[in-house]
C-alpha cells in the first residue's frame, strides 16, 4: 500500500509569483484535503476535493485553488504569492463514506518559502 | 464554531517520567477527536482517535487519551517517556461536512536524559 506523497519537497518563490503543489493520494482513497501550517502553528484547513469537485473550504482567499484528477491525485495552486504564504503545505487523503468520519492520512508536506 | 486549545506551548520531561499533554475543544456536537505527532520536517502521524464508545482510547507508541465530555477535554498521556518521543504534538477535532480537521497550536515536547 503506497502512502500519501507530495512534490516538491521544498520550493522557493518570490512575491507575486504563482505556485503549484502536487499530491498523490493513498491507494484506495477518493478524497484529498489540503492544509497550511505556518511556522509555530497548527495546520489550517484550506479545502477538500472529492470526486474532482471542491467539497468544503476553509477561510482562504480565492487565489488558493485546487484540482483533483480522475486518479484522485490533486494539485494546490496559489496565485499572487504573498510573504505570509510561506508555510508547510500538507496534503491528506481519505476514503469518504457517507455518514461516518473518515480518517485522514497525511503526506510529508511541501515547504514553500516566499521571498 | 469549532476550536481546539492546547494550553502548553512547550513541555520538558525527563526520560522515563510520565507525560500528560492537555487539550480542550469547543464543538457543538459529539466530537471526533485526534492526537497527531509531528517530528521535525515531517508530516503528521496519527497517534490515536476517539469517535465514540469507551472514553479511554489506546494508541500507538504506548500513548493513551481520555475523553471527558464534562470538561471538554481530550488529554494525551504516556506512563514512561522515551527520548524518541521528542516532537510536536497536535490535538485536533474533526467536524463539518468535509470531515476537515481543526488543529490546536501544538505542544512541543522535549525529553531530557
Amino acid at each position: 500500500e503506497t502512502g500519501v506523497t507530495q512534490s516538491p519537497t521544498h520550493l522557493i518563490k518570490t512575491r507575486g509569483q504563482q505556485v503549484t503543489l502536487r499530491c498523490s493520494s493513498q491507494s484506495g482513497h477518493n478524497t484529498v484535503s489540503w492544509y497550511q501550517q505556518a511556522l509555530g502553528q497548527g495546520p489550517q484547513f484550506i479545502f477538500q476535493y472529492y470526486r474532482e469537485e471542491e467539497n468544503g473550504r476553509g477561510n482562504f482567499p480565492p487565489r488558493f485553488s485546487g484540482l483533483q484528477f480522475p486518479n484522485y491525485s490533486s494539485e494546490l495552486n496559489v496565485n499572487a504569492l504573498e510573504l505570509d504564504d510561506s508555510a508547510l503545505y500538507l496534503c491528506a487523503s481519505s476514503l469518504l463514506r457517507t455518514g461516518s468520519y473518515n480518517e485522514q492520512f497525511f503526506g510529508p508536506g511541501t515547504r514553500l518559502t516566499v521571498l | 464554531a469549532q476550536s481546539v486549545t492546547q494550553p502548553d506551548i512547550h513541555i520538558t520531561v525527563s526520560e522515563g517520567a510520565s507525560l500528560e499533554l492537555r487539550c480542550n475543544y469547543s464543538y457543538g456536537a459529539t466530537p471526533y477527536l485526534f492526537w497527531y505527532v509531528q517530528s521535525p520536517g515531517q508530516g503528521l502521524q496519527l497517534l490515536l482517535k476517539y469517535f465514540s464508545g469507551d472514553t479511554l482510547v489506546q494508541g500507538i507508541k504506548g500513548f493513551e487519551a481520555e475523553f471527558k465530555r464534562s470538561q471538554s477535554s481530550f488529554n494525551l498521556r504516556k506512563p514512561s517517556v522515551h527520548w524518541s518521543d521528542a516532537a510536536e504534538y497536535f490535538c485536533a477535532v474533526g467536524a463539518g461536512g468535509a470531515n476537515n480537521l481543526f488543529f490546536g497550536t501544538g505542544t512541543r515536547l522535549t525529553v531530557i536524559p
